[in-house]
């Protein structure tokens, strides 16, 4: 268990419908990252918020996709209008409490499946 | 942005046999981390080296970070070391923001 928690773990949904993932990261620390997976690929970055604050997105990230991190605590990534490309792993990773190297440790994800 | 090869992709081993696997960077990163992904998708931690060399138990790590490569190294390999072996970096004056690699699958067959 590396005390980064996600939910739901699976998703399954019809194109053209919202979902929405959370992550719960290791508590107390005020850096969090998002990546995406697919098949065969390792994972890319996606945004990282520094206590409430997102302070950079990839340009995977279209205009569908928002994260938040209210308080700076959990976060939650919304996707909308999904469409099958979308179908990937969600990951989300912090470095431990404390931590003032970056090391990164990761939840065990959530897999969304666009039909 | 930074590249990260690593090789071989596939790689097909006896139980009992040893294996390499190589990360090479195409600039040098401030952190570099290896991964193990197990069948239900987790990323396992296995070293965090952005320098010099580690060991744990059968597995040990070295990077030599002024040649922007590293290297994983499994001894006697086991069935349970199957799965997908992952190294990453993150570059200089970045957020930290890993960049992965496309992995090495690692098949041990008993």
């Amino acid at each position: 268990d590396t005390g980064v928690s996600q939910d739901p773990r699976h998703k399954i949904t019809k194109r053209g419908q919202n979902v929405t993932f959370r992550c719960d990261p290791i508590s107390e620390h005020n850096r969090l990252y998002w990546y995406r997976q697919t098949l065969g690929q390792g994972p890319e970055f996606l945004t990282y918020f520094q206590n409430e604050a997102q302070l950079e997105k990839s340009r995977l990230l279209s205009d569908r996709f928002s994260a938040e991190r209210p308080k700076g605590s959990f976060s939650t990534l919304e996707i909308q209008r999904t469409e099958q490309g979308d179908s990937a792993m969600y990951l989300c990773a912090s470095p431990p409490s404390g931590s003032s190297y970056n090391e990164q440790f990761f939840g065990p994800g959530t897999r969304l499946t666009v039909l | 942005g930074i590249q990260v090869e690593q090789s071989p992709p596939d790689l097909i081993l006896q139980e009992g046999a040893n294996s390499t696997l190589r990360c090479n960077f195409s600039d040098s990163v401030n952190n570099l981390q290896w991964f193990h992904q197990n069948p239900w998708g987790q990323l396992i931690n296995l070293f965090y080296i952005p320098s010099g060399t580690k060991q744990n138990g059968r597995l040990s790590a070295t990077t030599v970070a002024t040649e922007r490569y590293s290297l994983l190294y499994i001894s006697s390999s086991q069935t349970t070391d199957s799965g997908v072996y992952f190294c990453a970096g993150s570059g200089w004056g970045s957020q930290g923001n890993l960049i992965f690699g496309k992995g090495t699958k690692l098949s041990v067959k008993p």
